[in-house]
């Protein structure tokens, strides 16, 4: 699992709240992402990290900022949530292997926003 | 940015060999083509990675044609436990040159 957390797990909030999902991963890799996942669709690109303070947009980085202060942690933000935020959140790190990079996911955190 | 086209789903059986295709027309020169297994509730995990020809390992193939715009995973024997959603993907070391499409859900039954 490349060493890789999410919290939390699951999560329960209210529309217009501010939310904040963790990322933590114990083996110094550089490029970190968040992508989310909605039923019957792929997995879309919300931000990514390539080193500390070094962040980029993805396909729908709309209502999402991201924050990454130290190598280890990536923060994504939902500054103030709406019901079309619900999904399941999945972050990323990728790895070079045999000349490519290669992305590993962490558990996923499920979020319902009411 | 190179776009996958894949079926959204099969169906086979246990002990068969499967096959999906997966098109990507317009694939770079500096591209790399990945798959990924999906099960419910969990993160996408890596399976196999090949640029040219064929890949092989110890869960799968990847057969990649000269003009490399398709790819072909190659699931030996499956079983059960294989019944899961499987991406294409095309891209290089850059997230924002990867796009993940729906996928193919592959269902194996008894």
């Amino acid at each position: 699992d490349a060493g890789i957390t999410q919290s939390p797990r699951h999560k329960v909030t209210e529309t217009g709240t501010p939310v904040t999902l963790r990322c933590h991963q114990t083996e110094n890799h550089r490029y970190m992402y968040w992508y989310r996942q909605d039923p019957g669709h792929g997995l879309r690109l919300i931000h990514y990290s390539y080193g500390v303070k070094d962040t980029d947009k993805g396909e729908v980085s709309d209502g999402y900022s991201v924050s990454r202060s130290k190598t280890e942690d990536f923060l994504l933000t939902l500054e103030s949530a709406t019901s079309s935020q619900t999904s399941v959140y999945f972050c990323a790190i990728s790895e070079s292997r045999d000349g490519a990079e290669t992305q590993y996911f962490g558990p996923g955190t499920r979020l319902l926003v009411l | 940015l190179a776009k996958t086209t894949q079926p959204i789903s099969m169906d086979s059986y246990e002990g068969q060999e499967v096959n999906i295709t997966c098109s990507h027309n317009n694939i770079a020169t500096n591209d790399y083509i990945t798959w990924y297994q999906q099960f419910p509730s969990q993160g996408p995990r890596f399976i196999i990675q090949g640029y040219k020809t064929k890949v092989t390992n110890e869960v799968a193939s990847l057969f990649i044609p000269a003009d490399r715009k398709s790819s072909t995973l190659s699931l030996p024997r499956v079983s059960l436990s294989d019944t899961a959603v499987y991406y294409c993907l095309v891209g290089q070391s850059s997230a924002s040159k990867i796009i993940f499409g729906s996928g193919t859900r592959l269902s194996i039954r008894p």
